[in-house]
Order: structure tokens, then C-alpha cells, then sequence
């Protein structure tokens, strides 16, 4: 079963707009982790935040943790059309040697 | 900046025969990682190697062999391709920290079509 399962699936807005994905997971996390995916290519790390914090900002990102609900979001501020790509969560389980469990995935769209 | 190659970007083979996907990293990882990566189903891990000559199945191991000779080099084997093995398949690799929050870094990605 999927650790990490995203929401929503696609998101498609205007420049300038804030984008929102979500990820939920299932069991104790030691961090979580965002990537991110252009078509056709590999993925690129975004951001890590720890299972003790709970916000934490890079830029345009800003990532919340609730680990009380077992879920993460990240917001993307002022969008731009070179945002658009796909955008992974991905939980790493403690003692698992750097594993990482990766949710599906939101397919952003960013129109000018 | 870290570089993890693959041999090929896309690779076209015939059902049966055997491919060989290579993948290097040029920051001395300890931890290696292939992946297949399907519309719908997000990245599944297939094999990872925290050593040289060290390996652990992933998820979907089933039909996938793996070697890591060198530590930066680690290869993924399909002994016999078989059609439902068209896939993109992504290599990574990261550290391995007691801290347990290393980010791995990917290569491109190699789109492999079986027929």
C-alpha cells in the first residue's frame, strides 16, 4: 500500500496564483521530504522538514508537518510557468537505511 | 554539484532478450537506488545497495537482478525483458548517515520499451 498518497492528483492554475498539494502517509515518519519532476527527467529534491518540526520555508516553498495527522502540504507562492512539472512527497522511515516511500505525485500546471 | 548518470536515456529491446542498465554517481554515496516509475503508480523501489556488493530488495524486485561491483557504479539487470517491463526506470543515490536524513539524488531517467 502506498506510504504516501498525494492530493490532488492535478492542480492547474494561473502565474501569479498560490499552489497547494497535500500528502498523507501511515506510519511514523523520521522526515519528509519533496521532489520535484519535470517531464521526462529525473527528480530533484525541494525540501526536507523533520518529523519534530513543523514548518519551514526555502524561498517561494513553505512545507507544514502534522504529524498528528500524519500529513504534509506544500504551498508554492507567486507561481510561474517554469513551476509547472510534477511534485512528489516522500517519507523516510527511521532505521530503514535511507529508503525513501514516494507518493504518486501532483501534476501541476502553471498557465501564463 | 552531484552527478548521477545512466548509460542511456531511452533504450528500445526485444522480449527475452537481456539488458543491462548502468548507473554512476560521482560523490562517493554510500547508498544506490533503482526505481520504475509508471503513470498512476508514482516510483516504485525495485533494488537498493548500501555497500558494494551489497543488495536488498525492494518492492518489486520480481524479474530485476542488480550488481554493484564499484561504489559508484550499480547496475539493474533484466535476465529476460518482458513486455511489462516498459517503463522509465530512475537511478539515485544518497549517504547513509545515522541521521537517517539523507536526500537522494536522481539521474534522468532511462525510458525502456520492451517489444
Amino acid at each position: 500500500s502506498q506510504q504516501g498518497e498525494e492530493d490532488p492528483q492535478a492542480l492547474s492554475i494561473q502565474e501569479g496564483e498560490n499552489a497547494t498539494m497535500n500528502c498523507s502517509y501511515k506510519t511514523s515518519i523520521n522526515n519528509l521530504q519533496w521532489y520535484r519532476q519535470n517531464s521526462g527527467r529525473g527528480l530533484v529534491h525541494l525540501i526536507l522538514i523533520r518529523s519534530n518540526e513543523r514548518e519551514k520555508h526555502s524561498g517561494r516553498l513553505r512545507v507544514t508537518l502534522d504529524t498528528s495527522k500524519k500529513s504534509s502540504s506544500l504551498l508554492i507562492t507567486a507561481s510561474r510557468a517554469a513551476d509547472t512539472a510534477s511534485y512528489f512527497c516522500a517519507t523516510a522511515i527511521y532505521n530503514q537505511g535511507g529508503k525513501l516511500i514516494f507518493g504518486q505525485g501532483t501534476e501541476l500546471s502553471v498557465k501564463p | 554539484d552531484v552527478k548521477v548518470t545512466q548509460s542511456s536515456r531511452y533504450l528500445v529491446k526485444r522480449t527475452g532478450e537481456k539488458v543491462f542498465l548502468e548507473c554512476v554517481q560521482d560523490m562517493d554515496h554510500e547508498n544506490m537506488f533503482w526505481y520504475r516509475q509508471d503513470p498512476g503508480l508514482g516510483l516504485r523501489l525495485i533494488y537498493f545497495s548500501y555497500d558494494v556488493k551489497m543488495k536488498e530488495k525492494g518492492d518489486i524486485p520480481e524479474g530485476y537482478s542488480v550488481s554493484r561491483e564499484k561504489k559508484e557504479r550499480f547496475s539493474l539487470i533484466l535476465e529476460s525483458a518482458s513486455t511489462n517491463q516498459t517503463s522509465m526506470y530512475l537511478c539515485a543515490s544518497s549517504y547513509l548517515r545515522p541521521s537517517g536524513q539523507e536526500t537522494q539524488y536522481f539521474g534522468p531517467g532511462t525510458r525502456l520499451l520492451v517489444l
